[in-house]
């Protein structure tokens, strides 16, 4: 059965390195044509796309946030991590990861709750 | 980009509802999908690869376009189905979402 979960700190000072995990099951990230892409939604606002990573390892980011962004992968685990640096309260959110795959259904995760605040 | 209209639709049960959503170049309608959102839940994806519904969506649900022009489309309002709506577009990189229409009750 296809599952995704992401899991990541409940709550991130300002300034600090946020970092969010996303676990999968159920198909692999290496088949061809397979992608993994990060999602947030701040409280009472609208879904804003953050980055790609692709069964290729290639990796694409929101302009906005390019250059404090990074996601990476863990063959071996079957996780791809995301990691935002200098961590703003602005940055307050829900964090999903879903799958793109083709032209099958999408799937999402449930969603990892972090809020930045001192 | 994908930009939605209306912001807000005020419905009553049983009425149409109809939900744009225009990119601002053409793109491919295969990667086009809508999703539901409640509040405090995961967006719930209703239609795929440009108008086939996802598993368990009522046929009341209905989503066309192409170009630059997509629609979805509620035939007859349910109490349940008052709720944030949203557009996207997963060709990518990136995987663009519209803004969101938020249906409410009239």
């Amino acid at each position: 059965q296809v599952s995704l979960r992401e899991s990541g700190p409940a709550l991130v000072k300002p300034t600090q390195t946020l970092t969010v995990t996303c676990s999968f099951s159920g198909f692999s990230l290496s088949t061809s044509g397979m992608a993994l892409i990060w999602i947030r939604q701040p409280p009472g606002k609208a879904l804003e796309w953050l980055a790609r990573i692709d069964w290729r390892d290639n990796k694409y980011y929101s302009k906005s946030l390019q250059t404090r962004l990074t996601v990476s992968k863990d063959t071996s685990s079957d996780q791809i991590l995301l990691t935002l640096t200098d961590a703003d309260p602005v940055d307050t959110g829900t964090y999903y990861c879903a799958r793109i795959y083709g032209r099958a259904p999408i799937l999402w995760g449930q969603g990892t709750l972090v809020t930045v605040a001192s | 980009v994908l930009t939605q209209s209306p912001g807000t639709l005020s419905l009553s049960p049983g009425e149409r509802a109809t939900l744009s959503c225009r990119a601002s170049q053409t793109i491919d309608s295969v990667y086009f999908a809508w999703y539901q959102q409640k509040p405090g839940h995961t967006p719930r994806l209703l239609t795929y690869a440009a108008s086939t519904r996802a598993t368990g969506v009522p046929d009341r649900f209905s989503a066309s376009g192409s170009g630059t022009d997509f629609a979805l489309t509620i035939s007859r309002l349910e109490p349940e189905d008052f709720a944030v709506y949203y557009c996207q577009h997963y060709a990518g990189p990136p995987e663009t979402f519209g803004q969101g229409t938020r249906v409410e009750m009239k």
